[in-house]
């Protein structure tokens, strides 16, 4: 199985600020890489698919940037509706698709 | 709009059975797959199969092979995903998702509700 690993586990923020969440792959997967948005007791959203491209209807503070085995997402100028868990997932192998382990996003 | 509702909660012993429904609407059902997900208590997420209502053809997790099945009605648009031999390590929520490719990346990219199985004696 490829290991998608995420970094760091929780952060702190302040509304209007910038983080990055960091995904590494246990292997190269070029760019099949997507990133899901989950709030407390929700199903999760896809922000975004194949490393960089943006969802329909997700805000352009959402940016996705990698290929190979390391990726990242960065929130620009975050508002309060952001806070919440984010999971990077793999598809470049089928059997199974992995997840990261999540990285949830508090407000400081 | 396009949604995905899924059948409703159920509490089940061990060693029995459970068989969850994902009911779509708002597109056509035969353009999309359909996968399973699902999410322990406090935990992330686990991918457990994929099935092409095109066909009934499916795919799944090896972790699962021999316990799972998924099927679907194309009469009523609904996918169902049936474990089997339960274990209380196999309480999460279950959810479906609507799968989509591009340039042959997969992406998930409609989820249902999902629906609580909580495995207990």
């Amino acid at each position: 199985d490829i290991q998608m690993t995420q970094s760091p586990s929780s952060l702190s923020a302040s509304v209007g600020g910038r983080v990055t969440i960091t995904c590494r792959a246990s292997e190269p997967i070029n760019n099949y890489l997507n990133w899901y948005q989950q709030k407390p007791g929700k199903a999760p959203e896809l922000l975004i698919y194949a490393a960089s491209s943006l969802q329909i209807g997700v805000p352009s503070r959402f940016s996705g940037s990698g290929s190979g085995t390391d990726f990242s997402l960065t929130i620009s100028s975050l508002r309060p509706e952001d806070f919440a868990t984010y999971y990077c997932q793999q598809t470049y192998s089928a059997d199974p698709y992995t997840f990261g382990q999540g990285t949830t996003l508090d407000m400081k | 709009q396009v949604q995905l509702v899924q059948s409703g909660a159920e509490v089940k012993k061990p060693g029995a059975s459970v068989k969850v429904s994902c009911k779509a609407s708002g597109y056509t059902f035969f353009a999309y797959y359909l996968v399973w997900v699902r999410q322990a208590p406090g935990h992330g997420l686990e991918w457990l199969g994929k099935i092409n209502p095109s066909g009934g053809s499916t795919i799944y997790g090896q972790k699962f092979q021999g316990r799972i099945s998924m099927t679907r009605d194309t009469s009523t648009s609904t996918v169902y995903m049936e474990l089997s031999s339960l274990r209380s390590d196999d309480t999460a929520v279950y959810y479906c998702a609507r799968g989509d490719t591009l340039m042959g990346i997969d992406y998930f990219d409609v989820w249902g509700q999902g629906t609580l199985v909580s495995v207990s004696s």
